[in-house]
Formats: structure tokens, C-alpha cells, sequence
């Protein structure tokens, strides 16, 4: 059971590139989120997902899409890199929305330059 | 600013000590709470969680209390080991729907 898997582990992008990040996870959750984390700070949510074929915004969604074409996979999409946007991004799963335990990826450390 | 915060950015303690952390937030509309622990270079892990309706519950090795009336949260780890160390993260969230607004995290060391 491998729980929730991010790719990739490590990535550096030039300002303007894009790039997407993908999480899978295999515990047939209804909902998935995407976060990122700053040094010194907690976790801030960016996108989540109530379902296949929805998505919402979180707390900090500009500069990022998001799709869930399947209940598995939710894509983070970054279109134009910017150098504000280099962070640690962790997926996550649960089975209910928000108030419970939630599973995390081991996390993608991004580098915009 | 943040709704949750923490009292203390680094905390040291012995082996085998008890270990406790402690959580700060502003909301008084909060009504669930929960705490991760996050290992260097790994994911946040659930440790456990409480609703407002309670004001103690325990795990295994860990007790969250919950003080509604100075808006307080603390973990306490029973005999810290070195597998403790890590950075411990409180959340909170004002319902259903609502996102989880979370704190900067303490780091704690065990010192052998």
C-alpha cells in the first residue's frame, strides 16, 4: 500500500517555465489538496479537490491550475514559473473534507530561478 | 496574521522526559483541532486530533488538552524518544468546509 506518491522529488525550473506536478494515491479517498511549505511556516493550502472532476481554491491558488480527471490523480499545474512560487509541495488525501486525519506525499521540493 | 501560533519555536528535552508542546489560536469559533508531526524530509503524520466538545483526549503515548476559555492547545509526548524529533504542527478549523488553518510548528530535539 503505497499510500499517497508525489512526482517528481526534485525539480528547478527557469522563471517562465511551466511544469505539473502529479499526485496518486491508492486508499480510493474522495479528497485530495495540494499544499505548499516556507520555511518558518506552516502549511498553506493551494487547490483542493471534493471529488473526480472537481476542483476548489484554497487559501493561496493564484499562480496555479489544478485538474482531477481521476478520483487517483491530482495534477498542481504552475504555468509561468516565478521565483516566488520555489517551495516544498506536499499532496494529501482523506476521506472526508478538512476535519480529519489526512495522508501526505513525501513532497516535491520546486526551485525557481 | 496567523490565527494559530505557538509559544515556543524549539524545544529540547531529555530522553525518556515527558515532552510538551504548546498551541495558541485566536479563533474562538475553532471547533476542531489536530496535530502533525513532520519528520526531516517526509510529510506532515497525523498524531491525533480533538473537537471543541472535548478537552483532553489521548493516544498512544501522546494527550492533546484543549482550553477553550484562553483559547489553548498543547501535546504532550510521554517519554520523549529519539523518534519524537521532529517538527510538530497544530492545526485548527472552524467547521465542516472550512480550511485548516495551520501553525509554524515547533521543533523538538531529543537529547540523548
Amino acid at each position: 500500500n503505497a499510500g499517497v506518491t508525489q512526482t517528481p522529488k526534485f525539480r528547478v525550473l527557469k522563471t517562465g517555465q511551466s511544469m505539473t506536478l502529479l499526485c496518486a494515491q491508492d486508499m480510493n479517498h474522495e479528497y485530495m489538496y495540494w499544499y505548499r511549505q516556507d520555511p518558518g511556516m506552516g502549511l498553506r493550502l493551494i487547490h483542493y479537490s471534493v471529488g473526480e472532476g472537481t476542483t476548489a481554491k484554497g487559501e493561496v491558488p493564484d499562480g496555479y491550475n489544478v485538474s482531477r480527471l481521476k478520483k487517483q490523480n491530482f495534477l498542481l499545474g504552475l504555468e509561468s514559473a516565478a521565483p516566488s512560487q520555489t517551495s516544498v509541495y506536499f499532496c494529501a488525501s482523506s476521506e472526508a473534507l478538512m476535519n480529519t486525519e489526512a495522508f501526505f506525499g513525501q513532497g516535491t521540493r520546486l526551485t525557481v530561478v | 496574521g496567523e490565527s494559530v501560533g505557538l509559544h515556543l519555536p524549539t524545544l529540547s528535552v531529555q530522553e525518556g522526559d515527558n515532552s510538551i508542546i504548546n498551541c495558541a489560536y485566536s479563533n474562538s469559533a475553532s471547533d476542531y483541532f489536530i496535530w502533525y508531526k513532520q519528520e526531516s524530509g517526509k510529510g506532515p503524520q497525523f498524531i491525533i486530533d480533538i473537537r471543541s466538545n472535548m478537552d483532553k483526549r489521548q493516544g498512544q503515548r501522546v494527550t492533546v488538552l484543549l482550553n477553550k476559555t484562553v483559547k489553548h492547545l498543547s501535546l504532550q509526548i510521554a517519554a520523549t524518544q529519539p523518534g519524537d524529533s521532529a517538527v510538530y504542527f497544530c492545526a485548527e478549523n472552524m467547521g465542516r468546509g472550512y480550511q485548516l488553518i495551520w501553525g509554524a510548528g515547533t521543533k523538538l530535539i531529543i537529547k540523548p
